[in-house]
């Protein structure tokens, strides 16, 4: 069962517009979330991140809105560029066998930001 | 900068070959991690090691093992390639002592096995 959500497969905006990527967890034991994002023939690379004593967290265009009560949270890129268009990732801290730091990725959003 | 380097960015197997991926970091990281992404199943972990010699299945593991000799080198064999593993093979490392519990990948391995 898919503990990590993310339930749009695409999203498509226009350049300066406002971005949201949306994510749902399932386990109310997850206290970290993270955002990725991919380019084809790449590596993800690390956004943003949000623990859950927190509701909110900035950097720059991007902002990741926790709600605990919800299980959701979503990632706002504010404005938009072309080169925003990635597909991204959602993960969340997981905990099992001897590392502490795995993570349980959902199955991405393919953004297309268009000029 | 951390620097996580994959030993191919492109790899062409036949069905039934032993396929060797390589993975190395330089940061010292203690926990390693080997993904494979497919399309609309975002990315699935295979194995993981937390210290070296150390090794623990991750969500499908079948088909495929690891060898982690030293801290900064993490190795996925697959046995017996086969046409279902055709995919992007990702590889991860990742500090134990962190706030911030980012895992940092390599820039992946497309494996085609015909």
């Amino acid at each position: 069962d898919q503990q990590v959500k993310q339930n749009s497969p695409s999203l498509s905006v226009q350049e300066g517009r406002i971005s949201i990527l949306n994510c749902d967890y399932t386990n109310s034991m997850f206290d970290y979330f993270l955002w990725y994002k991919k380019y084809p023939a790449e590596g993800p690379t690390f956004l943003i991140s949000i623990s859950s004593i927190k509701d909110k967290n900035e950097d720059g265009r991007f902002t990741v809105f926790l709600n605990k009560s919800a299980k959701h949270l979503s990632l706002h890129i504010v404005p938009s560029q072309p080169g925003d268009s990635a597909v991204y990732f959602c993960a969340a801290k997981a905990w099992y066998g001897g590392s502490q730091g795995n993570l349980i990725f959902g199955k991405g959003t393919k953004l297309s930001v268009k000029p | 900068d951390v620097k996580v380097t994959q030993s191919s960015r492109y790899l062409v197997k036949r069905t039934g070959e032993k396929v060797f991926l390589e993975c190395v970091q330089d940061m010292d990281h203690e926990n390693m991690f080997w993904y494979r992404q497919d399309p609309g199943l975002g990315l699935r972990l295979i194995y993981f090691s937390y210290d070296v010699k150390m090794k623990e299945k991750g969500d499908i593991p079948e088909g495929y093992s690891v060898s982690r000799e030293k801290k900064e080198r993490f190795s996925l064999i697959l046995e017996s390639a086969s046409t279902n593993q055709t995919s992007m093979y990702l590889c991860a490392s990742s500090f134990t002592q962190t706030s911030s519990y980012e895992q940092y990948f390599g820039p992946g391995t497309r494996l085609t096995v015909t």
